[in-house]
């Protein structure tokens, strides 16, 4: 079955260490899209990439980086950088634009103390 | 003020009930999303619309572009039901970037 996988479920690191959150698609899209979520908020872009080898900074993308050397792999890393980094992060895809329906991973958890 | 405000932020009701989840928006949208985040974390895609109105088994969405309003509604409400129904709006001006609600923490009582 076609879908989005996130690995892990949960990780945790010290401060100041970078760690890379995976994120892999066998749906065929061109778009994905890393979130994070933090509680009783809405859901907040970090970053998007419409094709391989090109990404754009969404809202919060300070912090982060982003890499789309293959279609179906996005792994975003959460750097030293990143002043609150503890949140639930969300990976995305679409065919296209935000007209086609969205399919998400079941997410990562990452706690940073 | 939020360019995307949903309501009620909590909602509980018995199994059974008709229930009726809100969204408003403030900008010009091309397309709008209902999603449903359950207890795990997952979100799943219920329903893309841009005008009318579209049914999928015991879930309805309703818009209307004049008023910048939709409506989830979900008929004969079962505690399977019981989610986080999230809703998000594609702006006109950006092709990739949804404005999300805070979404509306659903629960259903047996």
């Amino acid at each position: 079955d076609g879908g989005i996988t996130q690995s892990p479920k949960y990780l945790f690191r010290k401060e100041g260490q970078n760690v890379t959150l995976s994120c892999e698609q066998n749906l065929n899209h061109d778009a994905m899209y890393w979130y994070r979520q933090d509680p009783g908020q809405g859901l907040r872009l970090i970053y998007y990439s419409q094709i391989v080898n090109d990404f754009q900074k969404g809202d919060i993308a300070e912090g982060y980086s982003v890499s789309r050397e293959k279609k179906e792999s996005f792994p975003l890393t959460v750097t030293s950088a990143q002043k609150n980094p503890t949140a639930f992060y969300l990976c995305a895809s679409s065919e296209g634009s935000y007209n086609s329906p969205l399919h998400f991973g079941n997410g990562t958890r990452l706690t940073v103390t | 003020k939020n360019e995307v405000e949903q309501s009620p932020q909590n909602l509980t009701a018995q199994e059974g009930e008709f229930i009726t989840i809100n969204c408003s928006y403030s900008v010009g949208i091309s397309a709008l999303h209902w999603l449903q985040q359950h207890p795990g974390g997952g979100i799943v895609s219920l329903f893309m619309l841009s005008s009318g109105k579209k049914k999928h088994g015991r879930l309805i969405a309703t818009i209307n572009i004049q008023e910048k309003h939709s409506s989830l509604h979900i008929t004969a409400s079962h505690p399977r039901d019981s989610a986080v129904y999230i809703c998000a709006v594609g702006h006109m001006d950006s092709n990739y970037q949804l404005i999300w609600g805070a979404g509306t923490k659903l629960i259903i009582k047996p």
